[in-house]
Formats: structure tokens, sequence, C-alpha cells
């Protein structure tokens, strides 16, 4: 029944590292998107894929970059990590009129 | 302005009362709404979808879209211990796309035993 995975539930990274965050789909959905989580700032949208190869910036695109070689993946990557990046990772995918399925989350803390 | 707003909580409850969660917005193309339920630490999980206007019924929830105010609503009837949660809304549609959706910040909810 598992829809959408995130590889890790909980990273611990130090500031300046690259970090890639995975997530894997097995609905054959089109769309996938990457939103962090903050308090009191709800989701904010990073980036979204609506198709292999193709990307869109989202709200909040600063510092982060992505990857979609495959239908199924969608890799999130910080360039250098900063501790402002400190926060819950969401990954999730719909296809083209359907609503979004979200991953279980990664907590990322940047020290 | 944001363009959802969602009151934060948190809303205590106790067990069997019938729990009113809301969500106002300003961008009137909006058309499709969504309910997620997210437990702490976990990643939102869908509970209800409508298109447009009216109501919508799933077991112990009910959804309502009032266009005209700019308003929707949950409604958890016989509220147990186990719903308590975040509750995010959610909205698509018009000139954003149906893929760029806009969610509230959430209301937490806490259902007293």
């Amino acid at each position: 029944d598992v829809k959408v995975t995130q590889s890790s539930r909980y990273l611990v990274k130090r500031t300046g590292e690259k970090v890639f965050l995975e997530c894997v789909q097995d609905m054959d959905h089109e769309n996938m998107f990457w939103y962090r989580q903050d308090p009191g700032l709800g989701l904010r949208l990073i980036y979204f894929s609506y198709d292999v190869k193709m990307k869109e910036k989202g709200d909040i695109p600063e510092g982060y970059s992505v990857s979609r070689e495959k239908k199924e993946r969608f890799s999130l990557i910080l360039e250098s990590a900063s501790t402002n990046q400190t926060s819950m990772y969401l990954c999730a995918s719909s296809n083209y009129v359907g609503t979004p399925d979200f991953g279980a989350g990664t907590r990322l803390s940047v020290l | 302005q944001k363009e959802v707003e969602q009151d934060p909580g948190p809303l205590s409850v106790p067990e069997g009362a019938i729990v009113s969660l809301n969500c106002t917005y300003s961008n009137s193309a909006f058309q499709y709404f969504m309910w997620y339920r997210q437990y702490s630490r976990k990643g939102p999980e869908l509970l209800m979808y409508t298109y447009s206007s009216g109501n919508k019924e799933d077991g112990r929830f009910t959804a309502q879209v009032d266009k005209s105010s700019k308003y929707i609503s949950l409604f958890i009837r016989d509220s147990q211990p186990s719903d308590s949660a975040t509750y995010l809304c959610a909205m698509s549609g018009g000139t954003s796309g149906t893929y760029k959706y806009i969610f509230g910040t959430g209301t937490r909810l806490k259902v007293l035993a």
C-alpha cells in the first residue's frame, strides 16, 4: 500500500555539506513536489516537476535544486546546507487532476 | 494577506464532541478543496476532497465549501482521541493551475478522553 517513500526519516548534517533527499512514488504519477514545513508557516513549495527532466520553481527555491531522471523518482538537493534549512521536508506526488499523496517526511537538522 | 487563512489552535474538545475546523481564502478562482490530517512527525494524509461548492460526507467527517463566502469547513462528529492531530486545508485551481496547491498553516486538535 506504500505510495510515496522518502529515503530518510531523520538526517543530521553539517553546515556546508551537500545533502540529497530522495523520494520515490509507485503510483505512476506525473507530478511530484517538494515542500518544507515549518511551525507557523505551513507547507511551502520548493520545486515541482510535471514530467521527467521537467521542473518548475516553487515559492522558495533559493538554496535548493532538484533532479527527476525517472518518472518515479524526484530528488531534492541542498547544494551547501545552512542552518536555516533545518526543517521538515515533505515529498508528494499527484496525477494531472488528482490530490497530492505525501511521504512520511524527512526531518533535517543542519548543525 | 495570505491566500489561505487557518486558525492554528490548539483546539481542545472532550471525546464525543462535534468539531468544526475552518479556512478562509481570498482567491475566488480556487475550485478544488482538500482537508488533510497530519499526526505528529508524520506526513499529511488526505481526508476529504471537494470540487467546487457543496457538501461531502464520509463517515464521521463532513466537508463544506461556500464559494460565495470563500469559506470551507470540516466537521468531525463523535470525535475520538485518535482524531488528535493537525488538520490542514488545501486548495487549488484557477490561474495557478490545478496542481499548484495552497495550504493553510494547520489547526492543532486535541480530543480529550
